[in-house]
Protein backbone atom coordinates (compact mmCIF):
# COMPACT_ATOMS: atom_id res chain seq x y z
CA UNK A 1 0.00 0.00 0.00
CA UNK A 2 1.52 3.56 -0.56
CA UNK A 3 1.46 6.07 2.19
CA UNK A 4 3.01 9.64 2.06
CA UNK A 5 4.17 11.29 5.38
CA UNK A 6 4.81 15.49 5.78
CA UNK A 7 7.04 16.41 8.05
CA UNK A 8 6.07 19.21 9.70
CA UNK A 9 2.75 20.47 9.64
CA UNK A 10 3.66 23.95 10.45
CA UNK A 11 6.87 25.74 8.39
CA UNK A 12 7.68 29.46 8.80
CA UNK A 13 10.37 30.91 6.72
CA UNK A 14 11.19 34.31 5.89
CA UNK A 15 10.41 36.39 2.82
CA UNK A 16 13.62 35.46 0.58
CA UNK A 17 14.66 32.41 2.77
CA UNK A 18 14.99 28.87 1.43
CA UNK A 19 11.94 26.94 1.89
CA UNK A 20 12.13 23.23 2.35
CA UNK A 21 8.93 20.88 2.62
CA UNK A 22 9.18 17.17 3.43
CA UNK A 23 7.92 14.64 2.09
CA UNK A 24 8.77 10.45 2.14
CA UNK A 25 6.79 8.20 0.62
CA UNK A 26 6.32 4.39 1.20
CA UNK A 27 5.21 2.16 -2.30
CA UNK A 28 5.61 -1.21 -3.34
CA UNK A 29 6.20 -0.22 -7.36
CA UNK A 30 7.74 2.64 -8.67
CA UNK A 31 6.03 5.46 -7.45
CA UNK A 32 4.39 8.82 -9.41
CA UNK A 33 4.96 11.45 -6.84
CA UNK A 34 3.39 14.89 -6.75
CA UNK A 35 3.57 18.19 -5.34
CA UNK A 36 0.48 20.43 -4.89
CA UNK A 37 -0.50 23.77 -3.43
CA UNK A 38 -3.64 24.85 -2.13
CA UNK A 39 -4.99 28.24 -1.14
CA UNK A 40 -7.63 28.98 0.88
CA UNK A 41 -10.87 27.38 0.06
CA UNK A 42 -9.62 26.57 -3.43
CA UNK A 43 -8.82 23.36 -5.12
CA UNK A 44 -5.28 22.30 -5.76
CA UNK A 45 -2.99 23.44 -8.14
CA UNK A 46 -0.29 20.93 -9.82
CA UNK A 47 3.06 22.51 -8.54
CA UNK A 48 5.41 19.81 -10.21
CA UNK A 49 5.57 15.73 -10.77
CA UNK A 50 7.84 12.65 -10.98
CA UNK A 51 7.14 10.26 -13.57
CA UNK A 52 10.40 7.77 -13.37
CA UNK A 53 12.15 10.68 -15.35
CA UNK A 54 14.60 13.19 -14.01
CA UNK A 55 14.97 12.81 -10.70
CA UNK A 56 15.29 16.72 -10.13
CA UNK A 57 12.12 17.94 -11.24
CA UNK A 58 11.27 21.95 -11.76
CA UNK A 59 7.79 23.13 -11.34
CA UNK A 60 5.97 26.18 -11.66
CA UNK A 61 7.17 29.67 -8.94
CA UNK A 62 10.65 28.41 -8.89
CA UNK A 63 9.81 25.14 -7.01
CA UNK A 64 11.36 21.84 -7.78
CA UNK A 65 11.82 18.34 -6.02
CA UNK A 66 14.38 15.66 -5.94
CA UNK A 67 13.42 12.39 -6.10
CA UNK A 68 15.80 10.37 -3.67
CA UNK A 69 14.89 6.41 -4.16
CA UNK A 70 17.28 5.72 -1.57
CA UNK A 71 15.71 7.59 1.11
CA UNK A 72 12.25 7.04 -0.47
CA UNK A 73 11.89 11.18 -0.57
CA UNK A 74 10.65 13.57 -2.73
CA UNK A 75 11.21 17.10 -0.32
CA UNK A 76 9.88 20.33 -2.16
CA UNK A 77 12.62 23.29 -2.23
CA UNK A 78 12.58 26.96 -3.59
CA UNK A 79 15.86 28.89 -2.76
CA UNK A 80 14.00 32.26 -2.13
CA UNK A 81 10.79 32.84 0.00
CA UNK A 82 7.53 35.02 -1.49
CA UNK A 83 4.97 36.38 0.27
CA UNK A 84 3.00 34.53 -2.43
CA UNK A 85 3.86 31.56 -1.41
CA UNK A 86 2.09 31.09 1.77
CA UNK A 87 -0.62 28.28 1.42
CA UNK A 88 -0.93 24.42 2.00
CA UNK A 89 0.87 22.34 -0.20
CA UNK A 90 0.43 18.48 0.16
CA UNK A 91 3.13 15.82 -0.99
CA UNK A 92 1.24 12.80 -2.95
CA UNK A 93 1.83 8.79 -4.19
CA UNK A 94 -0.01 6.81 -6.47
CA UNK A 95 1.52 3.82 -8.00
CA UNK A 96 2.90 4.24 -11.90
CA UNK A 97 -0.26 3.58 -14.13
CA UNK A 98 -2.91 3.56 -11.56
CA UNK A 99 -4.95 6.87 -11.20
CA UNK A 100 -5.61 6.76 -7.55
CA UNK A 101 -3.66 9.18 -5.45
CA UNK A 102 -2.83 9.33 -1.58
CA UNK A 103 -2.40 12.66 -0.37
CA UNK A 104 -0.23 13.34 3.17
CA UNK A 105 -1.43 15.36 5.80
CA UNK A 106 -0.29 19.01 4.20
CA UNK A 107 1.93 21.65 5.33
CA UNK A 108 1.42 25.02 6.07
CA UNK A 109 3.84 27.46 5.22
CA UNK A 110 4.32 30.46 6.80
CA UNK A 111 6.04 33.75 4.92
CA UNK A 112 7.01 36.13 7.38
CA UNK A 113 7.59 39.48 5.91
CA UNK B 1 -4.45 23.99 -19.92
CA UNK B 2 -7.29 21.33 -18.87
CA UNK B 3 -9.97 23.34 -16.42
CA UNK B 4 -12.52 21.56 -13.99
CA UNK B 5 -15.52 23.26 -13.10
CA UNK B 6 -17.08 22.51 -9.75
CA UNK B 7 -20.70 23.94 -8.39
CA UNK B 8 -21.47 25.03 -6.19
CA UNK B 9 -18.48 26.89 -4.43
CA UNK B 10 -20.77 27.40 -1.13
CA UNK B 11 -23.72 25.93 -0.33
CA UNK B 12 -25.57 25.90 3.05
CA UNK B 13 -28.47 23.90 3.82
CA UNK B 14 -30.91 22.60 6.48
CA UNK B 15 -30.13 19.20 8.17
CA UNK B 16 -32.39 16.24 6.20
CA UNK B 17 -32.12 17.92 3.09
CA UNK B 18 -30.03 16.75 -0.15
CA UNK B 19 -27.16 18.62 -1.81
CA UNK B 20 -25.96 17.84 -5.03
CA UNK B 21 -22.58 19.01 -6.56
CA UNK B 22 -21.66 18.97 -9.99
CA UNK B 23 -18.27 18.40 -11.63
CA UNK B 24 -17.95 19.08 -15.12
CA UNK B 25 -13.91 18.93 -17.59
CA UNK B 26 -14.94 21.85 -19.80
CA UNK B 27 -12.25 21.11 -21.70
CA UNK B 28 -11.51 17.92 -22.55
CA UNK B 29 -13.40 14.13 -21.59
CA UNK B 30 -12.96 12.71 -18.09
CA UNK B 31 -13.46 9.07 -18.22
CA UNK B 32 -12.35 8.92 -14.39
CA UNK B 33 -12.99 11.38 -11.83
CA UNK B 34 -12.46 11.54 -8.19
CA UNK B 35 -14.37 12.71 -5.34
CA UNK B 36 -12.64 13.91 -2.26
CA UNK B 37 -13.45 15.57 0.86
CA UNK B 38 -11.41 17.94 3.08
CA UNK B 39 -11.73 18.65 6.60
CA UNK B 40 -10.82 21.96 7.92
CA UNK B 41 -6.62 21.88 8.12
CA UNK B 42 -6.38 18.20 7.00
CA UNK B 43 -6.10 16.68 3.72
CA UNK B 44 -7.66 15.42 1.24
CA UNK B 45 -9.68 12.17 1.87
CA UNK B 46 -10.24 10.23 -1.31
CA UNK B 47 -14.15 9.19 -1.03
CA UNK B 48 -14.66 7.38 -4.52
CA UNK B 49 -13.61 6.92 -7.83
CA UNK B 50 -16.00 7.60 -10.78
CA UNK B 51 -15.71 5.60 -13.95
CA UNK B 52 -18.21 6.98 -16.69
CA UNK B 53 -21.02 4.45 -17.64
CA UNK B 54 -20.94 2.53 -14.65
CA UNK B 55 -20.89 2.64 -10.79
CA UNK B 56 -18.67 4.33 -8.84
CA UNK B 57 -16.06 2.87 -6.55
CA UNK B 58 -16.13 3.98 -2.70
CA UNK B 59 -13.33 4.03 -0.26
CA UNK B 60 -13.49 1.74 3.04
CA UNK B 61 -15.54 3.73 5.39
CA UNK B 62 -17.09 5.73 2.91
CA UNK B 63 -21.09 5.04 2.75
CA UNK B 64 -22.63 4.87 -0.53
CA UNK B 65 -26.21 5.20 0.36
CA UNK B 66 -25.15 8.31 1.64
CA UNK B 67 -22.92 10.16 -1.17
CA UNK B 68 -24.29 9.16 -4.26
CA UNK B 69 -22.28 9.43 -7.43
CA UNK B 70 -23.32 9.90 -10.70
CA UNK B 71 -20.96 9.96 -14.00
CA UNK B 72 -23.51 9.90 -16.78
CA UNK B 73 -21.11 11.69 -19.17
CA UNK B 74 -17.77 12.04 -20.41
CA UNK B 75 -17.83 15.97 -19.15
CA UNK B 76 -19.82 15.67 -15.61
CA UNK B 77 -20.17 14.02 -12.34
CA UNK B 78 -22.30 14.65 -9.61
CA UNK B 79 -22.21 13.94 -5.76
CA UNK B 80 -25.30 13.82 -3.76
CA UNK B 81 -25.17 14.15 0.15
CA UNK B 82 -28.54 13.10 0.99
CA UNK B 83 -30.16 13.28 3.80
CA UNK B 84 -27.43 15.75 4.96
CA UNK B 85 -26.45 16.17 8.70
CA UNK B 86 -23.92 18.40 10.33
CA UNK B 87 -21.09 15.99 10.12
CA UNK B 88 -21.27 16.12 6.71
CA UNK B 89 -20.29 19.52 6.72
CA UNK B 90 -17.13 19.50 5.15
CA UNK B 91 -14.46 20.67 1.44
CA UNK B 92 -15.02 18.72 -1.15
CA UNK B 93 -13.36 18.82 -4.34
CA UNK B 94 -13.28 16.78 -7.51
CA UNK B 95 -10.47 16.00 -9.87
CA UNK B 96 -10.55 14.62 -13.18
CA UNK B 97 -8.56 12.36 -15.41
CA UNK B 98 -7.89 13.36 -19.31
CA UNK B 99 -8.17 10.59 -21.26
CA UNK B 100 -6.83 7.47 -20.17
CA UNK B 101 -2.79 9.28 -19.36
CA UNK B 102 -2.32 8.48 -15.60
CA UNK B 103 -1.56 11.10 -13.17
CA UNK B 104 0.48 13.94 -14.90
CA UNK B 105 -3.34 14.57 -16.33
CA UNK B 106 -5.35 14.82 -13.13
CA UNK B 107 -7.18 18.38 -12.96
CA UNK B 108 -8.82 19.36 -9.97
CA UNK B 109 -12.06 21.67 -9.48
CA UNK B 110 -11.81 25.03 -7.23
CA UNK B 111 -13.76 22.78 -4.59
CA UNK B 112 -17.58 23.27 -2.64
CA UNK B 113 -18.19 24.08 1.03
CA UNK B 114 -20.85 22.53 2.28
CA UNK B 115 -22.38 24.04 5.29
CA UNK B 116 -25.44 21.82 7.22
CA UNK B 117 -27.02 23.74 9.98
Amino acid sequence: AQSVTQLGSHVSVSEGALVLLRCNYSSSVPPYLFWYVQYPNQGLQLLLKYTSAATLVKGINGFEAEFKKSETSFHLTKPSAHMSDAAEYFCAVSEGGGFKTIFGAGTRLFVKA
Amino acid sequence: GAVVSQHPSWVICKSGTSVKIECRSLDFQATTMFWYRQFPKQSLMLMATSNEGSKATYEQGVEKDKFLINHASLTLSTLTVTSAHPEDSSFYICSAIQGMVANEKLFFGSGTQLSVL
